[in-house]
């Protein structure tokens, strides 16, 4: 039973267009929730997190959307660009004192930026 | 700053055998979690550490086991390995209230 889904295991996008990746979750006890990006052979690399308590945030060309009421997030990002072609994972984290260190990951969405 | 790293890079061991990874956290970061990749799959939690102490640990059978090290490395254990413990192990490390920052993780194949 998946507590957070990616249901697009691939995206393809146009250079310069907007990227947008969704991630479904059923457990309300998440607290945290973070995207990451895995290149072949390295691990996942942090991108960007969004706290139960906001409904947006924003670094850079990244952006995070948090629908509460829907159990919905998405990453979206503004230009793609080739280098972003990699597997994009959504993680929770469920509200056991704060720690982040048990996070539930989806099964990822495979990003394709083509030039 | 290194980030996190795992050692060794890849390993094949024989079914039945015992394999232990290891994991350096980023300086100056207490918790360690370890996870577990299959292909296709995201990462799966197996279990986490702070401050030496187990604070989580995920649905995986009593074969694994992890101790934390008072410098805050940490090793994984996997006794009487099976083919299906073939995947990609990843540790990572975190400060409260950051998000978990991966290293490389280590390949296990199960032959």
């Amino acid at each position: 039973d998946q507590q957070v889904k990616q249901n697009s295991p691939s995206l393809s996008v146009q250079e310069g267009r907007i990227s947008i990746l969704n991630c479904d979750y059923t457990n309300s006890m998440f607290d945290y929730f973070l995207w990451y990006k895995k290149y072949p052979a390295e691990g996942p690399t942090f991108l960007i997190s969004i706290s139960s308590i906001k409904d947006k945030n924003e670094d850079g060309r990244f952006t995070v959307f948090l629908n509460k009421s829907a159990k919905h997030l998405s990453l979206h990002i503004v230009p793609s660009q080739p280098g972003d072609s990699a597997v994009y994972f959504c993680a929770a984290s469920p509200n056991y004192g704060g720690s982040q260190g048990n996070l539930i990951f989806g099964k990822g969405t495979k990003l394709s930026v083509k030039p | 700053d290194a980030g996190v790293t795992q050692s060794p890079t890849h390993l094949i061991k024989t079914r039945g055998q015992h394999v232990t990874l290891r994991c350096s956290p980023i300086s100056g970061h207490k918790s360690v979690s370890w996870y577990q990749q299959v292909l296709g799959q995201g990462p799966q939690f197996i279990f986490q550490y702070y401050e030496k102490e187990e604070r989580g640990r995920g649905n995986f059978p009593d074969r694994f086991s992890a101790r934390q090290f008072p410098n805050y490395s940490s090793e994984l254990n996997v006794n009487a390995l099976l083919l299906g413990d073939s995947a990609l192990y990843l540790c990572a490390s975190s400060l409260q209230g950051a998000g978990e920052y991966f290293g490389p993780g280590t390949r296990l194949t199960v032959t």
